[in-house]
């Protein structure tokens, strides 16, 4: 199986300042096809997970252009370049290159 | 608009058997690339993927939990339903469902776009 690992777990924020979160993966998320299986969700308090990033550098729908994603391989990072009050909950990466797909422990984001 | 609702009992006993359904709508699981999926977060930890059934029938599992899961569709009633057998206190969470999107090789998605709501579960005698 494919472990992802989170760095932060908590992230205090200052509202309007950058924020940055990490993703490491124990093996390769690069596919043959030259995309990255990477997924970063957004899990508010009470609301269901929430799509941000999908192959690890497409803002979904409706996501924010604050919003960015990056990297390869192994290395990837979610950036906010000015968090805002809504942006509070728990961002989790998740790979999905193969089954099982499995997320990382989470970051929890609060604002300062 | 694709949507997708959990239902099934909200208590369970020890060494029951969980069944849960997801209803959907706005997608079709006849659909080349669609999938549908389950999840779990227990209180206080992190998601957890379960299962997943695509559009052609395959079935994958989460391997610490593969013999005790069954996924199956209805495609016509638009469902798909999960069941957990042999239910312990430590599977007490809330379960999701989500639609997946694989895309194509060349235009690939892979990823798990619309969830619903989820149902909590508790185990308890």
């Amino acid at each position: 199986d494919i472990v992802m690992t989170q760095s932060p777990l908590s992230l205090p924020v200052t509202p309007g300042e950058p924020a940055s979160i990490s993703c490491r993966s124990s093996q390769s998320l690069l596919h043959t096809n030259g995309y990255n299986y990477l997924i970063w969700y957004l899990h508010k308090s009470g609301q269901s997970p929430q799509l941000l990033m999908y192959l690890a550098s497409n803002r979904a729908s409706g996501v924010p252009d604050r919003f960015s994603g990056s990297g390869s391989g192994t290395d990837f990072s979610l950036k906010i370049s000015g968090v805002e009050a809504e942006d509070v909950g728990v961002y989790y990466c998740m790979h999905a290159l193969q089954t099982p797909m499995t997320f990382g422990q989470g970051t929890r984001l609060e604002i300062k | 608009q694709i949507t997708l609702k959990e239902s099934g009992p909200t208590l369970v006993k020890p060494t029951q058997t969980l069944t849960l359904t997801c209803t959907f709508s706005g997608f079709s699981l006849s659909t080349t690339g669609a999938g549908v999926g389950w999840f779990r977060q227990p209180p206080g930890k992190a998601l957890e993927w379960l299962a997943l059934i695509y559009w052609d029938d395959d079935r994958r599992y989460s391997p610490l939990l593969k013999s005790r899961l069954a996924i199956i569709k209805d495609t016509s009633r638009k469902q798909v339903v999960l069941t957990m057998t042999n239910m312990d206190p430590v599977d007490t969470a809330t379960y999701y469902c989500a639609h997946y999107g694989s895309g194509t090789y060349y235009n690939p998605f892979a990823a798990f776009d619309i969830w619903g709501q989820g149902t909590m579960v508790t185990v308890s005698s």
